[in-house]
């Protein structure tokens, strides 16, 4: 089956430090990929996406770049700051074998960035 | 355009009552999902809705567990008898397509089971 898996948190960071959080996958057939982001208190926010190899999905300073032949999509922000802090997922969409196709998330990494 | 509204946002109930959760998605997205996250687990797939039609179930942890979409509009997802492990946060997600479109959730339902 599909699955998503992601570095464990939760990460503490002080402010501006480098940022990456580590996502691997596996699935059937060429999957789209995506990070999610939570801030307290709040939904489920799509932060970028990437649907085929080589993409590099941006969005408000992170990136995350498909790499099919390390089966990775790993995200990164050069600096961080206190506003994103938020428990970040990783997901894919790929075809479930159920007749549909379905968005698989990672277990996610709670951020903490502290002034 | 208007996101996706899921009510009531907090939801707490005896053990062996019923709840009904429901959910409004984006005017014109076909695609309907349903997702829970218990606390401390993933965030899991239960079932996704093409219109009125029910696409693939094979989340639906039991038959206690019953979700419908009227005229392929909005959905409703009902727990009857509720069970203290079904606790978690309800997301629903719409999308206009199937692959490459990420889907917008709306902001959950936390359901808690006493």
């Amino acid at each position: 089956g599909n699955s998503v898996t992601q570095m464990e948190g939760p990460v503490t960071l002080s402010e501006e430090a480098f940022l990456t959080i580590n996502c691997t996958y596996t699935a059937t057939g060429y999957p789209s990929l995506f990070w999610y982001v939570q801030y307290p208190g709040e939904g489920l926010q799509l932060l970028l996406k990437a649907t085929k190899a080589d993409d590099k999905g941006s969005n408000k300073g992170f990136e995350a770049t498909y790499r099919k032949e390390t089966t990775s999509f790993h995200l990164e922000k050069g600096s961080v700051q206190v506003s994103d802090s938020a428990v970040y997922f990783c997901a894919l969409i790929a075809y479930s074998g159920a007749g549909s196709y379905q968005l698989t998330f990672g277990k996610g990494t709670k951020l903490s960035v502290i002034p | 355009e208007a996101g996706v509204t899921q009510f009531p946002s907090h939801s707490v109930i005896e053990k062996g009552q019923t709840v009904t959760l429901r959910c409004d998605p984006i005017s014109g997205h076909d695609n309907l999902y349903w997702y829970r996250r218990v606390m401390g687990k993933e965030i899991k797939f239960l079932l996704h809705f093409v219109k009125e039609s029910k696409q693939d179930e094979s989340g639906m942890p039991n038959n206690r567990f019953l979700a419908e979409r009227t005229g392929g509009t909005y959905s409703t997802l009902k727990v009857q008898p509720a069970e203290l492990e079904d606790s978690g946060v309800y997301f629903c997600a719409s999308s206009p397509g199937l692959l490459n479109y990420g889907y917008t959730f709306g902001s959950g339902t936390r359901l808690t089971v006493v």
